[in-house]
């Protein structure tokens, strides 16, 4: 099955600088792959996604890029907010339309002043 | 904006009792799916329900648990004989097909 790998797993910035965060996967059929952020004790939230067909993706300060080939993804996070500060996961899913999200093992972002 | 709802938000229990928790999504999707975080590690996937039955199910969803709809609204999950290992965050999620939106979870405590 899918294995998709996450590093780092902590991550601090100083307020307005960027963040990467990069994901590998390993089940070249996956096709759709979404970035969710996670606030201490609630659920986790879609903040971007991209699919197989383009390589890279903007949502203002965000941005994902996607290697099929090597088979990686990244975020980006420009201009970091400390309320950016979360735990973001990264995930991979198949070709169905029901298909599971598999999720990386997530990333805990901390902005500092 | 509308969003997946489920109750209870907070459930403690003891080792072998019957849980059941309770999901409302989104009401046009058509694909539901439950997930599991156990404290500070990744979301895991149990399983996938679409049109009323199983879609797919992960090595976690053993005889233990299963899923229904007993209605046009909900969808539940229960585990029918608790262990202390069940202790969780379960997520309950909707898609339409694109973006799985995911509830605020019920946080499970097994003693």
């Amino acid at each position: 099955g899918e294995n998709v790998e996450q590093h780092p797993s902590t991550l601090s910035v100083q307020e307005g600088d960027s963040a990467v965060i990069k994901c590998t996967y390993s089940d070249s059929a996956s096709n759709y792959f979404p970035w969710y952020k996670q606030e201490l004790g609630k659920r986790p939230q879609l903040i971007i996604d991209i699919r197989s067909n383009v390589g890279e993706k903007k949502d203002q300060r965000i941005a994902v890029t996607l290697n099929k080939t090597a088979k990686h993804f990244s975020l980006h996070i420009t201009e970091t907010q400390p309320e950016d500060s979360a735990v973001y996961f990264c995930a991979a899913s198949g070709t169905g339309t029901a298909s599971k999200l598999t999720f990386g093992t997530g990333t805990r972002l901390q902005v500092t002043l | 904006e509308p969003e997946v709802t489920q109750t209870p938000s907070h459930q403690v229990t003891q080792m072998g009792q019957e849980v059941i928790l309770r999901c409302v999504p989104i009401s046009n999707h058509l694909y539901f799916y439950w997930y599991r975080q156990i404290l500070g590690q990744k979301v895991e996937f149990l399983v996938s329900f679409y049109n009323n039955e199983i879609s797919e199910k992960s090595e976690i969803f053993d005889d233990q648990f299963s899923v229904e709809r007993p209605d046009g609204s909900n969808f539940t999950l229960k585990i029918r004989s608790t262990k202390l290992e069940d202790s969780a965050m379960y997520f309950c999620a909707s898609s339409d097909w694109r973006e799985q939106y995911f509830g605020p979870g019920t946080r499970l405590t097994v003693t």
